[in-house]
């Protein structure tokens, strides 16, 4: 079963520092990976996503990948508690083809304290 | 551009009868999913269609279950009967496969209560 695993939190954190957000993934074949933020009684909505490995940044948010040890994390700068939410990991079902299939990780809810 | 819409946005309806949740992909997808969000059991995909052809319905839970998509702009997915179990939050989801990348952009949910 390929599973993507995160830390159901609650992940607190105070006004303005740095939240990390942390996922591991079992399928090593897989080539894409996504966080979605959701909001409480909201859908999930795409904040990030990274292909390769390493750092990618937009904003106050920087997505890392290390495919090597099938980790991925989200760190938010500055937090804000506009940020308090789940953050969901997702990641590509991989094997052959491109199946468009993403696996979903339980998520964290991270709570920024003002 | 409009995002993805779903339709009812509530519903509630007494065990036994008929639900019928709607979902539009955003135009010019080719991936449409259906999943469902519970606080137990998280969100579980139930369904896919790749251009109108369903690709993968292991996440169906039962024979209750069934999921249609007769043209690019349009899909439903139909309970009958419905039981107070499947009471969750039903999403639609529609990406554009373009060789690795996968986005996929949700609807608002349709929240489901059965009584």
């Amino acid at each position: 079963q390929k599973e993507v695993e995160q830390n159901s939190g609650p992940l607190s954190v105070p006004e303005g520092a740095i939240a990390s957000l942390n996922c591991t993934y079992s399928d090593r074949v897989s080539q894409s990976f996504f966080w979605y933020r959701q909001y409480s009684g909201k859908s999930p909505e795409l904040i990030m996503s990274i292909y390769s490995n390493g750092d990618k940044e937009d904003g106050r948010f920087t997505a890392q990948l290390n495919k090597a040890s099938q980790y991925v994390s989200l760190l938010i700068r500055d937090s804000q508690p506009s940020d308090s939410a789940t953050y969901l990991c997702a990641v590509n079902a991989g094997g052959s083809g491109n199946t468009g299939k993403l696996i979903f990780g339980q998520g964290t809810t991270l709570q920024v304290k003002p | 551009d409009a995002g993805v819409i779903q339709s009812p946005r509530h519903e509630v309806t007494e065990m036994g009868q008929e639900v019928t949740l709607r979902c539009k992909p955003i135009s010019g997808h080719d991936y449409l999913f259906w999943y469902r969000q519970t606080m137990m059991r998280g969100l579980e995909l139930l369904i896919y269609f790749n251009n109108n052809v369903p690709i993968d319905d292991s996440g169906m839970p039962e024979d209750r279950f069934s999921a249609k998509m007769p043209n690019a702009s349009f899909s439903t997915l139909k309970i009958q009967p419905s039981e107070p179990r499947d009471s969750a939050v039903y999403f639609c989801a529609s990406s554009l496969i373009d060789s690795a990348r996968h986005e996929q952009f949700f609807g608002p949910g349709t929240r489901l209560t059965v009584l």
